[in-house]
């Protein structure tokens, strides 16, 4: 069955980097897009990021754009979410979606970055 | 970017009720494009409905969706105590965009 297991959370100051990592299984990375989804405490949901099934294009939120990376390595089955120039505002759980086509349809359990000024 | 609305903010109603769970966009959405997500305290969100109408897999039949356009609606027709959560629409398209969350809480 499809499973989505995130890591590399923690606690981070301000400026500083962080890498999230998602463990895909059930399925391959190259045959679907992924994407990052995150959630500030008691708020909403917030699309992040983006990585075509192929690899051959990324998106990125306006908020996180020149700051975070979106990448992936098939040979590991695995996703990643390399965030630089922490800052605050990008405290949130960081949620790794599967791509169905015209929805997300796994979700992980997501893994809570906060940002500490 | 589509912004998307919920309403009502907080919808508190008793099991066995039907609710009715409203998003409008800003602009047209194709109907392939929106979903909605099922969120517990403390769990990742879950996929209902997709393709505005169409079930998850595994998703009971008393879920359903249904609109077009800028408005559609999501209706749980005989409220169960796990239904009792917080449900959010989507648009799928580039910028990816959620509405902001309807609180489904037990009256």
């Amino acid at each position: 069955q499809v499973q989505l297991v995130e890591s590399g959370g923690g606690v981070v100051q301000s400026g500083r980097s962080l890498r999230l990592s998602c463990a895909a299984s059930g399925f391959t990375l190259y045959s679907h897009g992924m994407h990052w989804v995150r959630q500030a405490p008691g708020k909403g949901l917030e699309w992040v990021a983006i990585i075509w099934y192929d690899g051959s294009n990324r998106n990125y939120s306006e908020s996180v754009r020149g700051r975070f990376t979106i990448s992936r390595d098939t040979s590991r089955n695995t996703l990643y979410l390399q965030m630089n120039n922490l800052r605050a505002e990008d405290t949130a759980v960081y949620y790794c979606a599967r791509d169905g086509g015209t929805e997300l349809d796994y979700w992980g359990q997501g893994t809570l970055v906060t940002v500490s000024s | 970017e589509i912004v998307l609305t919920q309403s009502p903010g907080t919808l508190s109603l008793s099991p066995g009720e039907r609710a009715t769970l409203s998003c409008r966009a800003s602009q047209s959405v194709s109907s392939s494009y929106l979903a909605w997500y099922q969120q517990k305290p403390g769990q990742a969100p879950r996929l209902l409905i997709y393709g505005a109408s169409s079930r998850a897999p595994g998703i009971p039949d008393r879920f359903s969706g249904s609109g077009s356009g800028t408005d559609f609606t999501l209706t749980i027709s005989r409220l169960e105590p796990e239904d009792f959560a917080v449900y959010y629409c989507h648009q799928y398209g580039s910028p990816y965009t959620f509405g902001q969350g309807t609180k489904l809480e037990i009256k």
